[in-house]
Protein backbone atom coordinates (compact mmCIF):
# COMPACT_ATOMS: atom_id res chain seq x y z
CA UNK A 1 0.00 0.00 0.00
CA UNK A 2 1.02 3.82 -0.78
CA UNK A 3 2.17 6.00 1.70
CA UNK A 4 3.30 9.52 2.30
CA UNK A 5 5.17 11.04 4.97
CA UNK A 6 5.86 14.20 6.14
CA UNK A 7 7.39 14.41 8.98
CA UNK A 8 6.91 17.96 10.46
CA UNK A 9 4.05 19.21 12.09
CA UNK A 10 4.47 22.85 11.93
CA UNK A 11 7.39 25.16 10.48
CA UNK A 12 7.86 28.56 11.30
CA UNK A 13 9.89 31.29 9.39
CA UNK A 14 10.71 34.91 9.79
CA UNK A 15 9.82 36.45 5.90
CA UNK A 16 12.45 36.54 3.50
CA UNK A 17 13.95 32.66 5.08
CA UNK A 18 14.01 29.47 2.34
CA UNK A 19 11.29 27.22 3.13
CA UNK A 20 11.40 23.43 2.70
CA UNK A 21 8.73 21.12 3.74
CA UNK A 22 9.97 17.69 3.29
CA UNK A 23 7.87 14.57 1.52
CA UNK A 24 8.30 10.84 1.35
CA UNK A 25 6.46 8.37 -0.08
CA UNK A 26 6.65 4.42 -0.11
CA UNK A 27 5.30 3.15 -3.66
CA UNK A 28 6.43 0.42 -5.15
CA UNK A 29 5.55 1.48 -9.32
CA UNK A 30 5.95 4.76 -10.79
CA UNK A 31 3.77 7.77 -8.64
CA UNK A 32 2.45 10.98 -9.47
CA UNK A 33 2.60 13.41 -6.21
CA UNK A 34 1.17 16.72 -6.26
CA UNK A 35 1.50 19.19 -3.15
CA UNK A 36 -1.62 20.66 -2.34
CA UNK A 37 -2.46 24.25 -0.26
CA UNK A 38 -4.88 25.42 2.12
CA UNK A 39 -5.32 28.81 3.51
CA UNK A 40 -6.89 29.64 6.41
CA UNK A 41 -10.68 28.21 6.30
CA UNK A 42 -10.44 27.82 2.63
CA UNK A 43 -10.84 24.65 0.22
CA UNK A 44 -7.88 23.00 -0.57
CA UNK A 45 -6.15 23.88 -4.20
CA UNK A 46 -3.36 22.53 -6.22
CA UNK A 47 -0.34 23.74 -5.89
CA UNK A 48 1.77 21.59 -8.35
CA UNK A 49 2.52 18.17 -9.66
CA UNK A 50 5.65 16.86 -10.27
CA UNK A 51 4.75 16.28 -14.32
CA UNK A 52 4.64 19.88 -14.53
CA UNK A 53 7.72 20.75 -13.48
CA UNK A 54 6.82 24.30 -13.11
CA UNK A 55 7.14 27.11 -10.58
CA UNK A 56 3.86 28.46 -8.55
CA UNK A 57 4.04 31.92 -6.75
CA UNK A 58 7.71 31.00 -6.39
CA UNK A 59 7.25 27.15 -5.11
CA UNK A 60 9.05 24.13 -6.72
CA UNK A 61 9.00 20.63 -6.16
CA UNK A 62 11.39 17.73 -7.47
CA UNK A 63 10.56 14.03 -7.34
CA UNK A 64 13.61 12.45 -6.27
CA UNK A 65 12.68 8.28 -6.67
CA UNK A 66 16.31 7.69 -5.45
CA UNK A 67 15.07 9.09 -2.09
CA UNK A 68 11.52 8.67 -2.88
CA UNK A 69 10.69 11.99 -1.61
CA UNK A 70 9.19 15.51 -3.40
CA UNK A 71 10.02 17.86 -1.27
CA UNK A 72 8.86 21.58 -1.57
CA UNK A 73 10.88 24.82 -1.98
CA UNK A 74 11.05 28.37 -1.90
CA UNK A 75 13.88 30.57 -1.95
CA UNK A 76 12.26 33.38 0.42
CA UNK A 77 9.09 32.97 2.21
CA UNK A 78 6.21 35.70 2.19
CA UNK A 79 3.69 35.89 4.88
CA UNK A 80 1.06 35.05 2.25
CA UNK A 81 2.65 31.58 1.97
CA UNK A 82 1.09 30.89 5.73
CA UNK A 83 -1.02 28.12 5.34
CA UNK A 84 -1.65 24.58 5.22
CA UNK A 85 0.68 21.78 3.17
CA UNK A 86 -0.39 18.68 1.80
CA UNK A 87 1.64 16.38 -0.30
CA UNK A 88 -0.61 13.43 -2.15
CA UNK A 89 -0.01 10.72 -4.53
CA UNK A 90 -1.55 9.43 -7.11
CA UNK A 91 -0.94 5.41 -7.89
CA UNK A 92 -2.06 2.35 -10.06
CA UNK A 93 -3.88 4.34 -12.60
CA UNK A 94 -5.75 5.44 -9.72
CA UNK A 95 -7.60 9.06 -9.23
CA UNK A 96 -8.31 9.17 -5.60
CA UNK A 97 -5.07 10.70 -4.17
CA UNK A 98 -3.13 9.79 -0.54
CA UNK A 99 -2.44 12.74 1.75
CA UNK A 100 0.21 12.83 4.03
CA UNK A 101 -0.89 14.59 7.53
CA UNK A 102 -0.05 18.13 6.66
CA UNK A 103 2.38 20.49 7.60
CA UNK A 104 1.57 23.95 8.62
CA UNK A 105 3.78 26.60 7.20
CA UNK A 106 4.19 30.11 9.56
CA UNK A 107 5.75 33.08 7.74
CA UNK A 108 6.06 35.69 10.35
CA UNK A 109 6.51 38.94 9.39
CA UNK B 1 -19.05 26.51 -13.46
CA UNK B 2 -19.39 25.84 -9.59
CA UNK B 3 -16.96 23.17 -9.24
CA UNK B 4 -17.88 20.85 -5.92
CA UNK B 5 -20.42 22.33 -3.60
CA UNK B 6 -21.14 20.31 -0.45
CA UNK B 7 -23.88 21.12 2.01
CA UNK B 8 -23.75 22.26 4.75
CA UNK B 9 -21.22 24.48 6.03
CA UNK B 10 -21.78 23.86 9.29
CA UNK B 11 -23.84 21.10 11.43
CA UNK B 12 -23.95 20.59 15.20
CA UNK B 13 -25.72 16.82 15.80
CA UNK B 14 -26.67 15.34 19.18
CA UNK B 15 -24.98 11.89 19.71
CA UNK B 16 -26.97 9.27 18.09
CA UNK B 17 -28.88 11.61 15.46
CA UNK B 18 -28.04 10.60 12.13
CA UNK B 19 -27.45 13.56 8.85
CA UNK B 20 -26.82 13.41 5.33
CA UNK B 21 -23.49 15.50 4.21
CA UNK B 22 -24.37 16.63 0.11
CA UNK B 23 -21.54 16.73 -1.93
CA UNK B 24 -22.48 17.71 -5.74
CA UNK B 25 -20.04 18.20 -8.64
CA UNK B 26 -20.90 19.81 -12.41
CA UNK B 27 -17.33 19.14 -13.95
CA UNK B 28 -18.58 15.45 -15.35
CA UNK B 29 -16.08 13.63 -13.11
CA UNK B 30 -15.87 10.03 -12.67
CA UNK B 31 -14.71 9.94 -9.01
CA UNK B 32 -15.43 11.37 -6.37
CA UNK B 33 -14.15 11.01 -2.52
CA UNK B 34 -14.95 12.09 0.79
CA UNK B 35 -12.19 12.78 3.36
CA UNK B 36 -12.38 13.47 6.97
CA UNK B 37 -9.64 16.31 8.27
CA UNK B 38 -8.45 15.70 11.85
CA UNK B 39 -5.22 18.24 13.49
CA UNK B 40 -2.50 16.07 13.39
CA UNK B 41 -4.23 13.46 11.14
CA UNK B 42 -4.29 14.73 7.87
CA UNK B 43 -6.99 13.84 5.12
CA UNK B 44 -8.11 10.52 6.03
CA UNK B 45 -9.79 8.98 2.88
CA UNK B 46 -13.54 7.55 4.15
CA UNK B 47 -15.37 6.53 1.32
CA UNK B 48 -14.66 6.40 -2.66
CA UNK B 49 -16.58 5.88 -5.95
CA UNK B 50 -15.14 5.39 -9.47
CA UNK B 51 -18.84 5.96 -10.95
CA UNK B 52 -21.89 5.68 -10.51
CA UNK B 53 -23.08 2.86 -8.90
CA UNK B 54 -19.67 1.89 -7.70
CA UNK B 55 -18.19 2.42 -4.25
CA UNK B 56 -15.85 1.43 -1.94
CA UNK B 57 -14.60 2.14 1.51
CA UNK B 58 -11.17 3.79 2.46
CA UNK B 59 -9.28 4.06 5.43
CA UNK B 60 -11.52 5.15 7.83
CA UNK B 61 -15.41 4.16 6.58
CA UNK B 62 -16.99 3.08 9.61
CA UNK B 63 -19.60 5.00 10.46
CA UNK B 64 -20.49 6.25 7.33
CA UNK B 65 -22.41 4.88 4.07
CA UNK B 66 -22.63 6.80 0.75
CA UNK B 67 -24.21 6.19 -2.61
CA UNK B 68 -23.62 7.08 -6.08
CA UNK B 69 -26.87 7.46 -7.84
CA UNK B 70 -25.80 9.84 -10.62
CA UNK B 71 -22.42 11.06 -11.68
CA UNK B 72 -22.87 14.41 -10.38
CA UNK B 73 -23.98 13.53 -6.85
CA UNK B 74 -22.21 11.93 -4.01
CA UNK B 75 -24.01 11.94 -0.63
CA UNK B 76 -22.12 10.59 2.74
CA UNK B 77 -24.55 9.63 5.41
CA UNK B 78 -23.97 9.82 9.44
CA UNK B 79 -25.97 6.47 10.59
CA UNK B 80 -25.43 7.04 14.57
CA UNK B 81 -23.45 10.37 14.74
CA UNK B 82 -20.61 9.83 17.76
CA UNK B 83 -18.45 12.60 19.19
CA UNK B 84 -15.53 11.00 17.59
CA UNK B 85 -17.12 11.42 14.18
CA UNK B 86 -16.60 15.31 14.98
CA UNK B 87 -14.22 16.87 12.33
CA UNK B 88 -14.46 18.91 8.90
CA UNK B 89 -15.33 16.79 6.10
CA UNK B 90 -14.20 17.40 1.98
CA UNK B 91 -15.19 16.50 -0.64
CA UNK B 92 -13.53 15.72 -3.96
CA UNK B 93 -13.87 14.72 -7.34
CA UNK B 94 -11.42 14.15 -10.17
CA UNK B 95 -11.71 12.86 -13.65
CA UNK B 96 -9.59 11.96 -17.26
CA UNK B 97 -11.24 15.26 -18.38
CA UNK B 98 -9.18 17.16 -15.64
CA UNK B 99 -6.48 15.37 -15.69
CA UNK B 100 -5.27 14.02 -12.33
CA UNK B 101 -5.97 17.17 -10.63
CA UNK B 102 -8.59 16.66 -7.35
CA UNK B 103 -11.05 19.52 -6.98
CA UNK B 104 -12.42 19.83 -3.28
CA UNK B 105 -15.26 21.48 -1.62
CA UNK B 106 -15.51 24.11 0.62
CA UNK B 107 -15.70 21.28 3.39
CA UNK B 108 -18.51 20.96 6.11
CA UNK B 109 -17.54 21.53 9.81
CA UNK B 110 -19.10 18.64 11.77
CA UNK B 111 -19.60 19.00 15.65
CA UNK B 112 -21.03 16.28 17.53
CA UNK B 113 -21.98 16.65 21.26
Amino acid sequence: AQRVTQPEKLLSVFKGAPVELKCNYSYSGSPELFWYVQYSRQRLQLLLRHISRESIKGFTADLNKGETSFHLKKPFAQEEDSAMYYCALLSGGSYIPTFGRGTSLIVHP
Amino acid sequence: NAGVTQTPKFQVLKTGQSMTLQCAQDMNHEYMSWYRQDPGMGLRLIHYSVGAGITDQGEVPNGYNVSRSTTEDFPLRLLSAAPSQTSVYFCASSGRAGGTEAFFGQGTRLTVV
